[in-house]
């Protein structure tokens, strides 16, 4: 079973630039996750989407940050623009239902902003 | 906000001893799980404890969940270099998305 898949593996851009994140889910699963993780810290919730909706957004810096699942399968979350404070790994993960399941991680991209 | 803390931050042992560490937890909650992180890549899922479960197995691992405190705890047997990485607790409640404690960086030297 392939797993969830995330591209680029790294970035760096200078602040005020926009920088776009991609991740396909493990096939099937209606669930898909976006966390931020500052070094040092846990995974902090961005976004969750069950199959093309949002379920949880609320704490999303909706004034730079975007996501969108629009055929229920891979996701993109964008920064624009992009502040020194966005630096952090970007992990995306998928549950097959979302109901208090499992997650599946992919490896993250690892953004620097400068 | 961090629903989970864990205990201690970082932890060094020996290869062969056991490692233990301490996740305590704000609200009340559907499950509890516990996830590894090697250094640069993404989590991986350990062992899920529900609410009305008090302690679980998993080969080497061992969790335990105590509701009235608010706590859980997970025990690494007889432990491996390659055991080296980062824990997090993570628990949600009902139809909420999981929230990560800060971890614990433990380094089994050999």
């Amino acid at each position: 079973e392939a797993g969830v898949a995330q591209s680029p593996r790294y970035k760096i851009i200078e602040k005020r630039q926009s920088v776009a994140f991609w991740c396909n889910p493990i096939s099937g699963h209606a669930t898909l996750y976006w966390y931020q993780q500052i070094l040092g810290q846990g995974p902090k919730l961005l976004i969750q989407f069950q199959n093309n909706g949002v379920v949880d957004d609320s704490q999303l810096p909706k004034d730079r940050f975007s996501a969108e699942r629009l055929k229920g399968v891979d996701s993109t979350l964008k920064i624009q623009p992009a502040k020194l404070e966005d630096s952090a790994v970007y992990l995306c993960a998928s549950s097959f239902q979302g109901k208090n399941e499992k997650l599946f991680f992919g490896s993250g991209t690892q953004l620097s902003v400068l | 906000s961090q629903q989970g803390e864990e205990d201690p931050q970082a932890l060094s042992i020996q290869e062969g001893e056991n490692a233990t560490m301490n996740c305590s937890y704000k609200t009340s909650i559907n499950n509890l799980q516990w996830y590894r992180q090697n250094s640069g890549r993404g989590l991986v899922h350990l062992i899920l404890i529900r609410s009305n479960e008090r302690e679980k197995h998993s080969g080497r691992l061992r969790v335990t969940l105590d509701t009235s405190k608010k706590s859980s705890s997970l025990l690494i047997t007889a432990s491996r270099a390659a055991d080296t990485a980062s824990y997090f607790c993570a628990s949600n409640q009902a139809g909420t998305a999981l929230i990560f404690g800060k971890g614990t960086t433990l380094s089994v030297s050999s």
